[in-house]
Order: structure tokens, then sequence, then C-alpha cells
């Protein structure tokens, strides 16, 4: 069974400094990898794709890695804003795009 | 263009009800998902509908379901309302959840309190 797990639970930083957020899964067959963000009993929105054959996505000042191999992926946020303060969710697709398995994710808080 | 739009937001059933949950996908995507995230927890995996008809169910009791219209829109039935029922519900589309590399976008959700 896939599990995803993301480390750290929360993290505090100051603004303009870099965010790095870690996801790992144990099970490297997958098809994809989807980075998604949620404010406070708000919906997810998704922030990037990346294909099992991709090695990584960039976006603006995003950035997310992915290694199959090892089971992981990370997210890069660059230059952090107060407005960066939410939940990071990491999701992998395994057998069909209705078995997505989340993470618990992660809660950033970026601090004027 | 519009998103996924979910409605109604917020939700109040009492134990024992029913409950009716709406999702409208983005024009043109055939597939929808419904998660219920309830507190604390992360997203669980609900109900996958494609092209009308239901391809995958998570591990949740039968009094949960849903139907895909054929405009593609979707409905959540919850029956016999629980207390731990209480929950966000999200709805997301997708092009089509056979081609394993289409993204999904997801809506506002529709927050289901039970009392």
């Amino acid at each position: 069974k896939q599990e995803v797990t993301q480390i750290p639970a929360a993290l505090s930083v100051p603004e303009g400094e870099n965010l790095v957020l870690n996801c790992s899964f144990t099970d490297s067959a997958i098809y994809n990898l989807q980075w998604f963000r949620q404010d406070p009993g708000k919906g997810l929105t998704s922030l990037l794709l990346i294909q099992s054959s991709q090695r990584e996505q960039t976006s603006g000042r995003l950035n997310a890695s992915l290694d199959k191999s090892s089971g992981r992926s990370t997210l890069y946020i660059a230059a952090s804003q107060p407005g960066d303060s939410a939940t990071y969710l990491c999701a992998v697709g395994t057998d069909s795009w209705g078995k997505f398995q989340f993470g618990a994710g992660t809660q950033v808080v970026v601090t004027p | 263009e519009a998103g996924v739009t979910q409605s109604p937001t917020h939700l109040i059933k009492t134990r024992g009800q029913q409950a009716t949950l709406r999702c409208s996908p983005i024009s043109g995507h055939t597939s929808v998902y419904w998660y219920q995230q309830a507190l604390g927890l992360g997203l669980q995996f609900l109900l996958w509908y494609d092209e009308g008809e239901e391809r995958n169910r998570g591990n949740f009791p039968p009094r949960f379901s849903g139907r895909q219209f054929p405009n593609y829109s979707s409905e959540l039935n919850v029956n016999a309302l629980e207390l731990e029922d209480s929950a966000l519900y999200l709805c997301a589309s997708s092009w089509t959840g056979t081609v394993m590399n289409t993204e999904a976008f997801f809506g506002q959700g529709t927050r289901l309190t039970v009392v």
C-alpha cells in the first residue's frame, strides 16, 4: 500500500527565505505527483504536476523535483512571501487518478 | 473559464438525515473525484466517476454514494448521517481519469456539519 509522508509537519520562516518542503512515498511505481496548496477551510489549488518520466517542474518561484527511485519529491519556493502561508500537500498518482494518495501536508507560516 | 464549483458551501444536518452535495466540473472534464477531509485527518478518497460511471471507490461504507450526470456534473449522497461524517468534502475534476498524466483541479469544498 502506498504511503505518503510529508516532513516537516509545520514550518515557520521569515519573509525572503527559501522554503524547502519534502514529500516521500513508499512505492516508486507512480504515474505522477502533484503539489497543492490549501488555505484554511478552503479547497486545493494545484501548483505543479510532475509526470513520472520527469525530474522536475518549474513555475515562477516554485520548483518541484522528483526522484522516483528514492521515493522523494521536493518543493522549493524561492524568496518566500507572507502570502505563501498555507498548507502544502503532495499527492501521488498510482494506478489511477481516483487513487491519488495524499500526504498529511506541511503547514507553512511566512512572517513579515 | 469557470473552475470546479461545489454547492452548497456549508451544510448543517441532523444525525440520521441525508445530505446531498453537488459538483460541477471544469468544462470539458469528464472525470469527477470526491474526497473527504475530516478535521485532523488527511484527504481520503471517496469516489471517482468518469463518463457517467463509477470507476473506483475508497474505503467508505455504502451509505456514501453518488452519481454522475450526462453533463458530467456529480452528486455525492450521504445517508444516515453520523457525527463523524462532519468534514470538508472536496470535489475535483480532470480531463479524463483514464489518461494518467492529467492534472486535477479542486473546488472550494462543502463543509458538512452533522449535529
